[in-house]
């Protein structure tokens, strides 16, 4: 399985800062990689596509960028309401795996 | 939009079996491949496998022989049967659904399921 390594487990931010999360896969899996953000009690849902591809309504302030092993999720000034958890997950390979997360909190 | 709801026991003896049913709604069963996500007490998540209503099925290596994802277009729905469970199983269940290869754009509220002895 392709190891999904997301640094680091917490990241402590103050709102209007920016925020930088990094994914390092265990073997290169292209641009085939997506972020999600899990807010308390909710599930998943999707930030980013293809390493870089915003999902539909998601803010200008989130950026992505990466390829083969080194991926990085920018968040920049941070709102209230994204002091969440992000995962990054491989689609490359089967069976498919996600990071253990990023906690940003305040 | 698409919706996506689980349903199920939420309470599964250790050595039974786990059975959760996803309804999909606003959207053709035809489109998207249906998965399971788990997500443990811990938060770690694990895609347990995903079915196609075309009968193309895939599983997590480390579960096979224990599961068995099925689409029944007729009903709207897709299934999970976990086999065998043990505490270890004891999770957060969600349905996803991914066009194609892709990321899961769709994912359902999750279903807490405990297994206990």
């Amino acid at each position: 399985d392709i190891i999904m390594t997301q640094s680091p487990a917490t990241l402590y931010v103050s709102p209007g800062e920016r925020a930088s999360l990094s994914c390092r896969a265990s073997q290169a899996v292209g641009r085939r990689l997506a972020w999600y953000q899990q807010k308390p009690g909710q599930a998943p849902s999707v930030l980013f596509f293809g390493a870089s591809a915003r999902a539909s309504g998601i803010p200008g302030r989130f950026s992505a960028s990466g390829s083969g092993t080194e991926f990085t999720l920018t968040i920049d000034s941070l709102q209230s309401e994204d002091f969440a958890v992000y995962y990054c997950e491989q689609f490359d390979a089967w069976p498919r795996t996600f990071g253990q997360g990023t906690k940003v909190d305040i | 939009h698409v919706h996506l709801q689980e349903s199920g026991p939420e309470l599964v003896k250790s050595s039974g079996s786990l059975f959760l049913t996803c309804t999909v709604s606003d959207a053709s069963m035809t489109g998207f491949y249906w998965t399971w996500v788990r997500q443990t007490p811990g938060g770690a998540l694990q895609c347990l496998g995903y079915a196609h209503y075309s009968g193309t099925s895939k599983y997590t290596p480390s579960l096979k022989g224990r599961i068995n994802i099925s689409v029944d277009s007729s009903t709207n729905q897709f299934s999970l049967t976990l086999f065998s469970v043990t505490a270890a199983d004891t999770a957060t269940y969600y349905c996803a659904a991914s066009n194609g290869d892709n990321s899961f754009d769709y994912w359902g509220q999750g279903i807490p399921v405990t297994v206990s002895s």
